[in-house]
């Protein structure tokens, strides 16, 4: 138990299909994150939920939609995605800021037909 | 913009061996972080440096800031099969937004 939870663990989709990864912390932390972890890169910062407010990576494509409903919950909404795309997608939470130490969700390993 | 860069890549040792794997920046670091992630697992934080020079141990973990805050190390002494698992480092650039990571140093060890 990590106080992340992200649902689902698995997932596979087709290039055309929409889908929405989902992530739920039970730390009352204040900063949420969604990171892209390929084989042989390092961890890709995606979005920032701090303090209410959304930083990005602005090399993200669109086809990535985060929403951020309350300080809790965190979902990244998934359309017209590529192979590349296949990946780990982690969700983290922090409390003090986005450079504080972040505490991961299991991940959800997301496979692009 | 700011890289961090881990080496080694890959480490295999015996166990009761020690291991070290080194982390560097070309940019000046308010901190560094390090993660563990065990095979099929998710990172989880072990520690955070702050202080140019900073030591901090943790039982056979050993960590160190360099002064400069450019670099990093982590050594771990005397390894155990469940040492098994990615390091991660990340850091932080003074003017930067998010933190950095890197690759990460995949260590094995054998019994």
């Amino acid at each position: 138990e990590t106080g992340v939870t992200q649902t689902p663990r698995h997932l596979v989709m087709g290039m055309t299909n929409k889908k929405s990864l989902k992530c739920e912390q039970h730390l009352g932390h204040n900063a949420m994150y969604w990171y892209k972890q390929s084989a042989k890169k390092p961890l890709e910062l995606m979005f920032v939920y701090s303090l209410e407010e959304r930083v990005e990576n602005n090399s993200v494509p669109s086809r990535f939609s985060p929403e951020c409903p309350n300080s809790s919950h965190l979902f990244l909404h998934l359309h017209t995605l590529q192979p590349e795309d296949s990946a780990l997608y982690l969700c983290a939470s922090s409390q003090g800021g986005q450079f504080a130490p972040q505490h991961f969700g299991d991940g959800t390993r997301l496979s692009i037909l | 913009g700011q890289q961090v860069m881990q080496i080694p890549q890959y480490q295999h040792v015996q166990e009761g061996e020690d291991f070290t794997t080194y982390c560097n920046s070309s940019t000046t670091l308010s901190n560094i972080q390090w993660y563990k992630q065990r095979p099929g697992g998710h990172p989880v934080f072990l520690i955070q440096l702050v202080k140019s020079g900073e030591v901090k141990k943790q039982k056979r973990l050993t960590f160190q800031f360099g002064e400069a805050k450019k670099n990093s190390s982590l050594h771990i002494t005397a390894t155990q099969t469940t040492d098994v698992g990615t390091y991660f480092c990340a850091g932080r650039a003074n003017s930067g937004y998010a933190l950095n990571f890197g690759k990460g140093t995949s260590l094995l060890v054998t019994p």
